[in-house]
């Protein structure tokens, strides 16, 4: 079965400064990974998503995620954090031959001025 | 172009009662998907369709949850009777196929009293 873990309830990164929001997967044969995003009262906005070729992959609102085969994990990052980033995100994987979505527990981003 | 639309936004109800949640997914899209997002976790997917079939219900609640999608377009999610358990979001998202990106609308919150 698939898995996804997103080791931190939150993170807290002051503006301006780089931010990483972490994900590990667990899944048979080649992964399909997605980052989405979750504001107040919203459904889920896709970010990125990772099928197969560069390891780094750049998504909306200048996101981008690092997809680290050996250490199976698909971190999310941005080099400088803005304080609209503030907001719930969820790590995604599936299996190259499964429809299924599977979603990690999520991860709050609070971004202080 | 027009995003995955729910109704109601928000729905109170009490223990034993019904209740039905309804979803129009985005023009043309044929594959269309409800998750149960219980607060502080990541959404759990409950069926998926493909057109006006199922493609997987595995994790739905059977003897409580249904879920048809009568002309392979609007759709609609119903519980009855209603737990205390099932207090949560639950979020529809549609995609132009099986495996392609999903799209969420912004979700019926439910409460069971």
């Amino acid at each position: 079965a698939q898995s996804v873990a997103q080791p931190e309830d939150q993170v807290n990164v002051a503006e301006g400064n780089p931010l990483t929001v972490k994900c590990t997967y667990s899944v048979s044969g080649n992964p399909y990974l997605f980052w989405y995003v979750q504001y107040p009262n919203r459904g889920l906005q896709f970010l990125l998503k990772y099928i197969t070729g560069d390891n780094l992959v750049k998504g909306s609102y200048g996101f981008e995620a690092e997809f680290n085969k050996s250490q199976t994990s698909f971190h999310l990052k941005k080099p400088s954090a803005l304080v609209s980033d503030s907001a719930l995100y969820f790590c995604a994987v599936r299996d190259n031959a499964g429809n299924m979505l599977t979603f990690g527990g999520g991860t709050r981003l609070m971004v202080k001025p | 172009e027009a995003g995955v639309a729910q109704s109601p936004r928000y729905k109170i109800i009490e223990k034993r009662q019904s209740v039905a949640f309804w979803c129009n997914p985005i023009s043309g899209h044929a594959t269309l998907y409800w998750y149960q997002q219980i607060l502080g976790q990541g959404p759990k997917l409950l069926i998926q369709f493909q057109n006006n079939g199922v493609v997987d219900d595995s994790q739905l609640p059977k003897d409580r949850f249904s879920a048809e999608r009568l002309k392979g377009v609007d759709s609609t999610l119903k519980i009855q009777p209603a737990k205390l358990e099932d207090s949560a979001v639950y979020l529809c998202a549609s995609s132009s196929g099986l495996r392609n990106i999903q799209y969420f609308g912004a979700g019926t919150r439910l409460s069971v009293l």
